[in-house]
């Protein structure tokens, strides 16, 4: 099975400042074929399910703020929040969908300094 | 709007059994492979169970492998998990989730229903 690690667990940001959390897996989530990464940002609000971010590790979904984007190729990923807003305080989750089983990170909690 | 709304949780004895449901609406059901994903209270996520659009094929995570059974009716738009031989271990809260973006990648989740495993 594919193991995503986040970090940091937690972190801290001024509001206006920027957070950067990373996401490593232990093999590439680079589908050759179409060369899509098959890696997702999801976050998670207290006593909500999971929403949507980013999916092939750089594209933002639907109506998610340009504040939120996605890097990374292969093993090594990164979701950045340019400019951390009050609404923004979640726990974000990394995600691959390269193969069964699909997994997620053990996520990371982002608040306000 | 899109709804999945999830409904059979509650609390059930080790060796028990329980029945999801999942009901969809506000998107073309038929045309989304769906999940079940579920979160252990303060734990993350683990993704449980996968079906594709026709129901032709399922996958799981191997921890629920012969115990739960994920199935759906696209006439009713609905998505079922059958979950058998229940453990402490599966006390969790239970997502839908529709994957349609990308393979394995959740556009949509539901609010989820509370299933506790104990005696």
């Amino acid at each position: 099975d594919i193991v995503l690690t986040q970090s940091p667990d937690s972190l801290a940001v001024s509001l206006g400042e920027r957070a950067t959390i990373n996401c490593k897996s232990t093999q590439s989530v680079l589908r050759s074929s179409n060369s899509k990464n098959y890696l997702a940002w999801y976050q998670q609000k207290p006593g909500q399910p999971p929403k949507l971010l980013i999916y092939w590790a750089s594209t933002r979904d639907f109506g998610v703020p340009v504040r939120f984007s996605g890097s990374g190729s292969g093993t090594d990923f990164t979701l950045t929040i340019s400019s951390l807003q009050p609404e923004d305080v979640a726990v974000y989750y990394c995600q691959q969908s390269y193969v069964i089983p699909f997994t997620f990170g053990p996520g990371t909690e982002v608040d306000i300094k | 709007e899109v709804q999945l709304v999830e409904s059979g949780g509650g609390l059930v004895q080790p060796g028990g059994s329980l029945r999801l449901s999942c009901a969809g609406s506000g998107f073309t059901f038929k045309n989304y492979w769906m999940s079940w994903v579920r979160q252990a209270p303060g734990k993350g996520l683990e993704w449980v169970a996968h079906i594709k659009e026709d129901g032709s094929e399922m996958y799981y995570v191997d921890s629920v492998k012969g115990r739960f059974t994920i199935s759906r009716d696209n006439a009713k738009t609905s998505l079922s998990l059958q979950m058998n031989s229940l453990r402490a271990e599966d006390t969790s809260m239970y997502y839908c989730a529709a994957a349609g973006r990308s393979w394995g990648t959740f556009d949509y989740w539901g609010q989820g229903t509370l299933v506790t495993v104990s005696s």
